[in-house]
C-alpha cells in the first residue's frame, strides 16, 4: 500500500460525459502528479500541483483539468468524454515538487471506460 | 515523439537465470533515470534508479546501467525469480531550468515472465 488513494477504482461512462477522478496524497506529500496509461501509449505525464498550485504540466488535453485543494487531495475532470479517453489514470504524490522519482509513490489508479 | 522506449514488449527468463532488460531513449536533457515494477492492479513502484553521473547503481539482485553515450540504459536481474514477474517500465526526467523530477517520461513497459 503506497499511501495514495484513488476513488473510484472503476468507472464507466458514455461519450460526451463528464467524469472527477480523485485523488488523495500520502500523509504530508504536498505534491501530486497524474498520469495516464491507455492501451497503445505508456504512462503519460498530464500535470502536477504542489500545495495548490500548478507545478508542471505534460501532454494534458484542454478537455482535461486538474486542481489540488487546500486539505491537498486532487481531482482530475474529465469532460466531453472520447473513447480514446478509455485509460487508467494514475495519481502519484511526493513530498517536495523536486523529488526524485524514487520518493514518488503511485496510487494504484482509476480504471475509466468510455462507451 | 516517444523519447523513452522499450523495445521489448516481452522477456521470458528461467528461475535463476538472468533477466536483461533495455531501455532507450533520445532527449539529451535527461540527466536521471529509473525503473519502475508493476503488477495487475496496483499502481508502479520505484526499483532502482540512476543519476548521469554514474554508468552503474547496483541493489541487491538489481543493477542498472547507463550508457549515456548511446543514450541507452539496462535493468539486469540476477538471479531472476518468479516474483519478479511483472511489468517493468523504463522512466526519464530532466532536472534543468527547475524542471520538476517528478514530470517523468516513461516507456511502454516490458512484461517480464520468470519460470520456475
Amino acid at each position: 500500500d503506497s499511501g495514495v488513494t484513488q476513488t473510484p477504482k472503476h468507472l464507466i461512462t458514455a461519450t460526451g460525459q463528464r467524469v472527477t477522478l480523485r485523488c488523495s496524497p500520502r500523509s504530508g506529500d504536498l505534491s501530486v502528479y497524474w498520469y495516464q496509461q491507455s492501451l497503445d501509449q505508456g504512462l503519460q505525464f498530464l500535470i502536477q500541483y504542489y500545495n495548490g498550485e500548478e507545478r508542471a504540466k505534460g501532454n494534458i488535453l484542454e478537455r482535461f483539468s486538474a486542481q489540488q485543494f487546500p486539505d491537498l487531495h486532487s481531482e482530475l475532470n474529465l469532460s466531453s468524454l472520447e473513447l480514446g479517453d478509455s485509460a487508467l489514470y494514475f495519481c502519484a504524490s511526493s513530498a517536495n515538487p523536486r523529488d526524485f522519482g524514487n520518493t514518488i509513490y503511485f496510487g494504484e489508479g482509476s480504471w475509466l471506460t468510455v462507451v | 515523439d516517444q523519447q523513452v522506449k522499450q523495445n521489448s514488449p516481452s522477456l521470458s527468463v528461467q528461475e535463476g537465470r538472468i533477466s536483461i532488460l533495455n531501455c532507450d531513449y533520445t532527449n539529451s536533457m535527461f540527466d536521471y533515470f529509473l525503473w519502475y515494477k508493476k503488477y495487475p492492479a496496483e499502481g508502479p513502484t520505484f526499483l532502482i534508479s540512476i543519476s548521469s553521473i554514474k554508468d552503474k547503481n547496483e541493489d541487491g539482485r538489481f543493477t542498472v546501467f547507463l550508457n549515456k553515450s548511446a543514450k541507452h540504459l539496462s535493468l539486469h536481474i540476477v538471479p531472476s525469480q518468479p516474483g519478479d514477474s511483472a511489468v517493468y517500465f523504463c522512466a526519464a526526467s530532466a532536472s534543468a531550468g527547475g524542471t520538476s523530477y517528478g514530470k517523468l517520461t516513461f516507456g511502454q513497459g516490458t512484461i517480464l515472465t520468470v519460470h520456475p
